[in-house]
């Protein structure tokens, strides 16, 4: 069965700063797709980027960006120039035949 | 586009009473999921549906959890007998089978269940 860790209960950091939110995931599968969800409390799951296991290239959505490193099975997402609205859970899902999501990591942004 | 919607957005029973809740999915999307949230963690699979085919049911699912799409558009997912363990966030989401964009799920607010 696939897992996914997300090993960093909560993260904190300073408006503007760069923050690295930790995932790994375990898998047999060769082809899948891996996810970065965005959960702000008691509001809607959003999505905020979606990485290809075929394609090598890490994916980038404005000031989000991913590291891909498929032969680790490690998945983390950077966010650039931290703002207060980026607080949230965030939450690493697989995709093979379902979608499996890691615990979250509560990111907490300081002005 | 109006996005996934779900109703209610929030419930509150006594134990021992059904519920069920409605989910309505982008228009053009033929898969529909649905998941449980607990407090502080990451969602669970509990079922999907292609079109009006449910096509796999978590073990999480018990006989008590009855799911359904019958034209293949909106879902609705049936709790009987409820539970104060039924107490969660149950999350809607759906997606293209086959497109740019298979495999991204677009989630709906979900449905807060609360079992007295």
């Amino acid at each position: 069965a696939q897992t996914v860790t997300q090993s960093q209960p909560e993260m904190s950091v300073q408006e503007a700063e760069t923050v690295t939110l930790s995932c790994t995931y375990d898998t047999s599968e060769s082809d899948y797709y891996l996810f970065w969800y965005k959960q702000p409390p008691s509001r809607q799951m959003i999505l905020v980027i979606r990485q290809e296991a075929y394609k090598q290239q890490n994916a980038t959505e404005n000031r989000f960006s991913v590291n891909f490193q498929k032969a680790a099975k490690s998945f983390s997402l950077k966010i650039s120039d931290s703002q207060l609205g980026d607080a949230a859970m965030y939450f690493c899902a697989y995709r093979g035949n379902k979608l499996v999501f890691g615990a979250g990591t509560i990111l907490r942004v300081k002005s | 586009d109006t996005g996934v919607s779900q109703d209610p957005r929030h419930k509150i029973t006594k134990r021992g009473q059904n519920v069920t809740f409605r989910c309505d999915p982008i228009s053009e999307h033929n898969r529909l999921y649905w998941y449980r949230q607990t407090l502080g963690q990451g969602p669970e699979f509990l079922t999907y549906f292609q079109n009006e085919a449910q096509l796999e049911k978590s073990r999480l699912l018990s006989d008590r959890f009855s799911a359904e799409r019958p034209k293949g558009s909106f879902s609705t997912l049936e709790i009987q007998r409820t539970e104060q363990g039924d107490s969660a966030m149950y999350l809607c989401a759906s997606s293209l089978a086959s497109g740019g964009d298979t495999d991204t799920q677009y989630f709906g607010p979900g449905t807060r269940l609360t079992v007295l």
